[in-house]
């Protein structure tokens, strides 16, 4: 099946510093990307959704100057934490599509912002 | 009301037992439905797709109800490897999960 990486698997920063997190689809071309995030005990709440090439979609309530995303290429897909808070302490999984509705799943990142 | 619900759980049940989750959408246009699983600290994994016409693969078996727009899925002979959270997502031009609904069978 396809596969979706991302990196780090876990980070811990320091309050107002920034953090990078990658996803890459290693075995195809992810023409759509999408940014979750997982708070404990609760479901995942799409962040934004991005297509390659053009300017990622936020959903309502989700700050776009602090979670800035790029995809820059069919298989990579940046978030950045700008500013890390320790509200923004939480598990962040990113997902790929190649067109279909089927999305693949990243192992997701654990952010702990001190 | 939320896009998408789900039983709140948790649900305890024994090996062997026949347990089944039901899950409720808002948007009447959704076009797919699927159920993943999750287990703890670890990303979705997809379980199975829910079709019109309903599906089974093994001891699983989803349905769909769009006049009532809701989806089923029965878990038959649950085994001590089902013990999972399990997710109800329905799709219309994104995915909306449910909260998921936590399963732990007990020997």
């Amino acid at each position: 099946g396809a596969v979706v990486s991302q990196h780090p698997s876990w980070v811990i920063c320091k309050s107002g510093t920034s953090v990078k997190i990658e996803c890459r689809s290693l075995d195809f071309q992810a023409t759509t990307m999408f940014w979750y995030r997982q708070f404990p005990k609760q479901s995942l709440m799409l962040m934004a959704t991005s297509n390659e090439g053009s300017k990622a979609t936020y959903e309502q309530g989700v700050e776009k100057d602090k979670f800035l995303i790029n995809h820059a290429s069919l298989t990579l897909s940046t978030l950045t934490v700008t500013s890390a808070h320790p509200e923004d302490s939480s598990f962040y999984i990113c997902s790929a599509s190649e067109g279909a509705i089927e999305q693949y799943f990243g192992p997701g990142t654990r952010l702990t912002v001190t | 009301r939320k896009e998408v619900e789900q039983d709140p759980g948790p649900f305890n049940v024994p090996e062997g037992a026949t347990v089944a989750f039901n899950c409720t959408y808002s948007n009447s246009a959704s076009q797919s439905f699927f159920w993943y699983r999750q287990d703890c600290r670890k990303e979705p994994k997809l379980l199975m797709s829910v079709y019109s016409s309903g599906n089974e693969d093994g001891r699983f078996t989803a349905q769909l109800n769009r006049a009532s727009q809701y989806i089923s899925l029965l878990i038959r002979d649950s085994k001590l490897s089902d013990s999972a959270t399990y997710l109800c997502v329905v799709g219309h031009n994104d995915m909306r999960f449910g909260a998921g609904t936590r399963l732990t069978v007990k020997p």
